[in-house]
């Protein structure tokens, strides 16, 4: 079975400040991870993703997220947080064959304050 | 640039109805898929399609549910007598296969199913 974790409900950061939001994974064999966010009324946009290479990914409106196999972990960052960031983050983990099912955290709600 | 469409955006029904639930992926994207989010919950998946079968589905979709490409274009999502607990927000989503062989889904922007 895979899983994910997000372990904040919600972050708080001030504008140009930077920002991490946190996610672990569980999953058997190679996982395949994304950030998707989710404004209010809307869809999933899908952020970045790390399928293989290197552990550094960089996606959408300056976000980017590292890869760490050993710490099973995929946290998403920005370097310098806008208002326009405040949403909620939804981290998702796959694994090779089958119908590549995606499965999701709780999310985390990202508010960035002026 | 492409997307996901679905519709419609808002259906009410009673319990014990059918209700069709319809998305248009985006044209050349091999994989489809339906997820639900309860509101307040995170997204859970429902099934996933490919090559005009079904090729996961998780316990969620049971006997009542089922999934169509009727056309070559619209992929649907038949929930045959609607329970009060099926109310939730549905997308659908789509991918290709990319040069590593997977790639992002994208999604629709949803339909919400309110079931009274």
């Amino acid at each position: 079975a895979q899983s994910v974790a997000q372990p904040e409900d919600q972050v708080n950061v001030a504008e140009g400040n930077p920002l991490t939001v946190k996610c672990t994974y569980s999953v058997s064999g190679n996982p395949y991870l994304f950030w998707y966010v989710q404004y209010p009324n809307r869809g999933l946009q899908f952020l970045l993703k790390y399928i293989t290479g290197d552990n550094l990914v960089k996606g959408s409106y300056g976000f980017e997220a590292e890869f760490n196999k050993s710490q099973t972990s995929f946290h998403l960052k920005k370097p310098s947080a806008l208002v326009s960031d405040s949403a909620l983050y939804f981290c998702a983990v796959s694994k090779a064959g089958g119908g590549n099912k995606l499965t999701f955290g709780t999310g985390t709600q990202l508010k960035v304050e002026l | 640039e492409p997307e996901v469409t679905q519709t419609p955006s808002h259906q009410v029904t009673q319990m014990g109805q059918e209700v069709i639930l319809r998305c248009v992926p985006i044209s050349n994207h091999l994989y489809f898929y339906w997820y639900r989010q309860i509101l307040g919950q995170k997204v859970e998946f429902l099934v996933s399609f490919y090559n005009n079968e079904i090729s996961e589905k998780s316990e969620i979709f049971d006997d009542q549910f089922s999934v169509e490409r009727p056309d070559g274009s619209n992929f649907t999502l038949k929930i045959r007598s609607t329970k009060l607990e099926d109310s939730a927000m549905y997308f659908c989503a789509s991918r290709d296969r990319g040069a590593s062989g997977y790639n992002e889904q994208f999604f629709g922007p949803g339909t919400r199913l309110t079931v009274l």
